[in-house]
């Protein structure tokens, strides 16, 4: 089956750590990005990729990093920098075909807490 | 710049009803638009699309969107909805501007929508 995997589905954090989420799709995409959604706020973007060892900043990075070793991954460490990690992490990747007006294809999330 | 504004954070319909959830956009260049649903829990599915070829748009589950330039809208309709309709749906705009592929997607804010017997 193609499509995208995000693991783990929840997570849980101490105050002052690091951790990754990982994001693994399969469709040959060469875009990746990575979202938070909070209540009421819909989609923000954190950071995306448009190509292998290539990424860039989206609206709110602070806090994040991310890596595109691979085509087919795109993991995303939340820094203890982070000052309210608490959210639904979401992944998605776009094929590069046709510009940006292919749509995204959209991971199942983690979700994370931070106690 | 680019933006997208759903008019209603709430709809409320009985089961067999018709279902309208609003979507205004703004946008410095020809804009493709979208619809996605998102249960609870779960990853965003899209709905339809629009990328300027029919501004009639259909797409799963019966749901269909008309893009209306002069309006800047893309409102979602269902002719009657389902009990499975109940979830979150947000329309969502992105511009290719300056022939880059970058499709930069903005999100509305979403809209519930709640389906009653």
């Amino acid at each position: 089956d193609g499509g995208i995997t995000q693991s783990p589905k929840y997570l849980f954090r101490k105050e002052g750590q690091n951790v990754t989420l990982s994001c693994e799709q399969n469709l040959n995409h060469d875009a990746m990005y990575w979202y938070r959604q909070d209540p009421g706020q819909g989609l923000r973007l954190i950071y995306y990729s448009q190509i292998v060892n290539d990424f860039q900043k989206g609206d709110i990075a602070e806090g994040y990093s991310v890596s595109r070793e691979k085509k087919e991954s795109f993991p995303l460490t939340v820094t203890s920098a982070q000052k309210n990690p608490t959210a639904f992490y979401l992944c998605a990747s776009r094929g590069t075909l046709a510009g940006g007006r292919n749509e995204q294809f959209f991971g199942p999330g983690t979700r994370l807490t931070v106690l | 710049a680019q933006s997208v504004t759903q008019l209603d954070s709430h709809v409320s319909v009985s089961e067999g009803t018709p279902v309208l959830l609003r979507c205004n956009y703004s946008s410095s260049y020809s804009p493709s638009l979208f619809w996605y649903v998102q249960h609870p829990n779960k990853g965003l599915q899209l709905l339809l699309k629009y990328t300027s070829a029919a501004t009639l748009v259909k797409g799963i589950n019966g749901f269909e969107a008309e893009f209306k330039k002069s309006e800047t809208s893309f409102h979602l309709t269902k002719p009657s909805a389902h009990m499975s309709d109940a979830a979150e749906y947000f329309c969502v705009v992105s511009v290719d501007a300056g022939g880059t592929s970058y499709g930069k997607l903005t999100f509305g804010q979403g809209t519930i929508l709640t389906v009653h017997p």
